[in-house]
Formats: C-alpha cells, sequence, structure tokens
C-alpha cells in the first residue's frame, strides 16, 4: 500500500522553463512533507519542506505548493537549469513521530 | 566538516555470506535510519534508531540486523538470510527536536557475485 505515489517517473523540460513535479498522499496523519533531489550514486539532499499549516513555501527557485483537501503537494523549479537534472522524491512524515516515508520518484531532464 | 560517512562506496557479497555496511556521523545527531534503494524506485526503511542501544524495524527489516552502540554509529548488517540483497543503502541521521528532515550519506552499493 503506497502511501506517497508520484504518477510521473519522468519530466523533460528546457532550460529555463517552468517544472513541476506532482506527489499525492493518501495517510490524512502526514503533516509535514519534504523534497529531496538525488543523483546517481549519490545520497538525497534536502531540497524544501512544508508544514500543513502553510500552503505554500518558497525557497529561491523551489516553491512547494500544499492542497491538503486534495492530499496534493506539488514542487515548482523555476527557471530550470541543467543541473537541476536529478531524480526528485517528495517525502512525508507526521510531525510528532520519527518516520518518513518517500515516493517513488520523479526524474528530471533539463534541455539546454 | 559535518557529515554522514558510508564505507564501503561499493560491496560484494557471495553466498551464505553476511557483510556490513558502515554508517558514521559527526552531527551529533539522535536519530539514524537505515533505507535500501532498488532501481526506479523509492527509498524503504529497513531499521531505525532514535537513540543509542534501541532500535526498531523498518518496513523492511527481514534478513537485516543493526547495532547501536555509540551515537555517531549505525551498522546495516546484511545477513545470509537477506536473498535478494543487492541494491544501494542508504544511511540518514536527524537531529531530534527538529523538523523530521533528515540528511544522507553517499550510499553502498551492493552486489551479489
Amino acid at each position: 500500500d503506497q502511501q506517497v505515489k508520484q504518477n510521473s517517473p519522468s519530466l523533460s523540460v528546457q532550460e529555463g522553463r517552468i517544472s513541476i513535479l506532482n506527489c499525492d498522499y493518501t495517510n490524512s496523519m502526514f503533516d509535514y512533507f519534504l523534497w529531496y533531489k538525488k543523483y546517481p550514486a549519490e545520497g538525497p539532499t534536502f531540497l524544501i519542506s512544508i508544514s500543513s499549516i502553510k500552503d505554500k513555501n518558497e525557497d529561491g527557485r523551489f516553491t512547494v505548493f500544499l492542497n491538503k483537501s486534495a492530499k496534493h503537494l506539488s514542487l515548482h523549479i523555476v527557471p530550470s537549469q541543467p543541473g537541476d537534472s536529478a531524480v526528485y522524491f517528495c517525502a512525508a512524515s507526521r510531525a510528532a513521530g520519527n518516520k518518513l516515508t518517500f515516493g517513488g520518484g520523479t526524474r528530471v531532464l533539463v534541455k539546454p | 566538516d559535518g557529515g554522514i560517512t558510508q564505507s564501503p562506496k561499493y560491496l560484494f557479497r557471495k553466498e551464505g555470506q553476511n557483510v556490513t555496511l558502515s554508517c558514521e556521523q559527526n552531527l551529533n545527531h539522535d536519530a539514524m535510519y537505515w533505507y535500501r534503494q532498488d532501481p526506479g524506485q523509492g527509498l524503504r526503511l529497513i531499521y531505525y534508531s532514535q537513540i543509542v542501544n534501541d532500535f526498531q524495524k523498518g518496513d523492511i527489516a527481514e534478513g537485516y540486523s543493526v547495532s547501536r552502540e555509540k551515537k555517531e554509529s549505525f551498522p546495516l548488517t546484511v545477513t545470509s538470510a537477506q536473498k535478494n540483497p543487492t541494491a544501494f543503502y542508504l544511511c540518514a541521521s536527524r537531529n531530534r527536536g527538529r523538523k523530521n528532515i533528515q540528511y544522507f550519506g553517499a550510499g553502498t552499493r551492493l552486489s551479489v557475485l
């Protein structure tokens, strides 16, 4: 039973354009959400997070949106750069909990 | 500088052999985690530890064992009972009291000979 799903396994975007990555979750107890970026043969790097008390959090080129009623979050990267080419994982947790539940990842390719 | 060190980067296991993956952190984090990643898939939790001398099973603990004798160290043993050990193994740590942001090591790729 996948509690966190990333339904798009891959995404291709032109440099300078917007990348939009989507993530859905089923567990209504989740109240803290994170995005990680991962290059091949490396560990994931934390990008940005959002608490369920917010619906938007922005950090430079990265913005995460949360729609609690739809149990959906998205990551926007504007403008996309070739160095953004990587696999992106969304993850969810209960703020009072200790574990992260990860989605399956979306591979992003930014074309020059 | 602070971080999480996993070793070795590549490891090969023979049939019937136990192997141990090392994870050391100098971030003074309380909690540590082990994940497994298979090709094209997300990360699955094997074991985690919130404090020294205590650990809990994750979602796929069968065939694995851990210990937490020191705060900075959380080794993972892949036993011969784990029939499909080939994967990328990731160790992470988190500071209790902060939001649940986990920081990852560079990973160990385990293959079966």
